[in-house]
């Protein structure tokens, strides 16, 4: 529901920078978070925009455009550990979240 | 550890039995979700409870129903499995007061295997 979209998968080196995208449908918006998840673990909580701007978080930052419908999720200094899925969730109306399917990140060496 | 806990943690059954799911949300909170994560699929909503009432619905099955008792532990039952029912159900919980930013953390989940 609400077409939360972000890329399948994506590859960077370790010690690179890599941006995760995702885009949502601006009616109703309350709040997105991001999330880390790792294979068959449960996700964990990274970050919270619901207002526009940088929110930063040591090697993580999160953008949020309302108007665009937008955010990125900024990952520095990669380290092999980064490899996971991440999930970017938005929360609509009063209390409906929904999630995006997620993007695969492999860190190569 | 998110201090969510889930059991239990792997569940094989067979294909039109019903089960139940149970789940401890973090101390001090009130709010209790559900989400059914299938190979390959991201997270979906199911139902959410506040402070024993049920709070919004999602994707959720006929068949699939819960309950948060006053202690706030809830329940997820599904029944007349069907093996696409096989998939990690998640419990989530949150403080949801005002002021906060609803943040949800995850219990590990349950791997429910239906053959």
């Amino acid at each position: 529901g609400q077409n939360i979209d972000q890329p399948t998968e994506m590859t960077a080196t370790e010690g690179a920078i890599v941006q995760i995208n995702c885009t949502y449908q601006t009616s109703g918006f309350n709040g997105l978070f991001w999330y880390q998840q790792h294979a068959g673990e449960a996700p964990t909580f990274l970050s919270y925009n619901v207002l526009d701007g940088l929110e930063e978080k040591g090697r993580f930052s999160s953008f949020l455009s309302r108007s665009k419908g937008y955010s990125y999720l900024l990952l520095k200094e990669l380290q092999m550990k980064d490899s996971a899925s991440y999930l970017c969730a938005v929360k609509f109306d009063f209390n409906k979240f929904y999630f995006g399917s997620g993007t695969k990140l492999n860190v190569k060496p | 550890d998110s201090g969510v806990t889930q059991t239990p943690k792997h569940l094989i059954t067979a294909t039109g039995q019903r089960v139940t799911l149970r789940c401890s949300p973090r101390s001090g909170d009130l709010s209790v979700y559900w989400y059914q994560q299938s190979l390959d699929q991201g997270l979906q909503f199911l139902i959410q409870y506040y402070n024993g009432e049920e709070r919004a619905k999602g994707n959720i099955l006929e068949r699939f129903s819960a309950q948060q008792f006053p202690d706030l532990h809830s329940e997820l039952n599904l029944s007349s499995l069907e093996l696409g029912d096989s998939a990690l159900y998640f419990c989530a919980s949150s403080v949801e007061a005002s002021g906060t930013t609803d943040t949800q953390y995850f219990g590990p989940g349950t791997r429910l295997t239906v053959l």
